[in-house]
């Protein structure tokens, strides 16, 4: 079965507050997919945050989190990653990670994990 | 930009609905993808470069389009069908772009 697990989510401080989310992949070569991240926020549609190549040469990032979110991957452990620092009250959101398939649509989605960010 | 119309759509179960995306320029490389989204769920591709379906997704579900006008049908609808649909393009500025969704209820 080609599985993505998320984890890693949580009430966070905005204003210096900082995660890191995990996403735990299985059932593929995972080195060989682009991964990413999107978000969304409570009762609104999808936004794309970051992506990373599957050596890790190429990152995106959309603008609203650049300089403040950092992607990476382990393909030893079958893991990507997300550093977020900096929070803000807009950060809050469910964060998925999906991998972005031959035809470069997201065919294979996480179930998500909630980061609020509140003081 | 991706506009997607109309924000909501109301059909009966055995109807055709018919779900627009429009982009704000061309998109050349025929990356347009669509994706279903169910409450409480992740969303679940449906359908990759403009038409082709996703591994197990079926034929009730179809993608049409070129340049900057783009079609998701769904035949034969059934209470199940009743989800948001979002429209995504790969490669422009941003990198990945959704559209604002499309809620379809089936009553």
């Amino acid at each position: 079965d080609v599985k993505l697990l998320e984890s890693g989510g949580g009430l966070v401080q905005p204003a210096g507050g900082f995660l890191r989310l995990s996403c735990v992949a299985s059932g593929f070569t995972f080195n060989n997919y682009v991964m990413g991240w999107v978000r969304q926020a409570p009762g609104k549609g999808l936004d794309f945050v970051s992506s990373i190549s599957g050596w890790a040469d190429y990152t995106y990032y959309a603008d609203a989190v650049k300089g403040r979110f950092t992607i990476s991957r382990d393909n030893s452990r079958n893991t990507l990653y997300l550093q977020m620092s900096s929070l803000r009250a807009d950060d809050t959101a469910v964060y998925y990670c999906a991998r972005r398939g031959e035809t470069y649509g997201l065919d294979i989605w996480g179930q998500g994990t909630v980061v609020t960010v509140s003081s | 930009v991706l506009t997607q119309s109309p924000g909501t759509l109301s059909l009966s179960p055995g109807e055709r609905a018919t779900l627009s995306c429009r982009a704000s320029q061309t998109i050349a490389n025929n990356y347009l993808a669509w994706y279903q989204q169910k409450p409480g769920q992740a969303p679940r591709l449906l359908i990759s470069a403009v038409s082709s379906r996703a591994t197990g997704i079926p034929d009730k579900f179809s993608g049409s389009g070129s340049g900057t006008d783009f079609t998701l049908t769904i035949s034969r609808l059934e209470p199940e069908d009743s989800a948001v649909y979002y429209c995504q393009h790969y490669g422009g500025s941003p990198l990945y772009t959704f559209g604002q969704g499309t809620k379809l209820e089936i009553k």
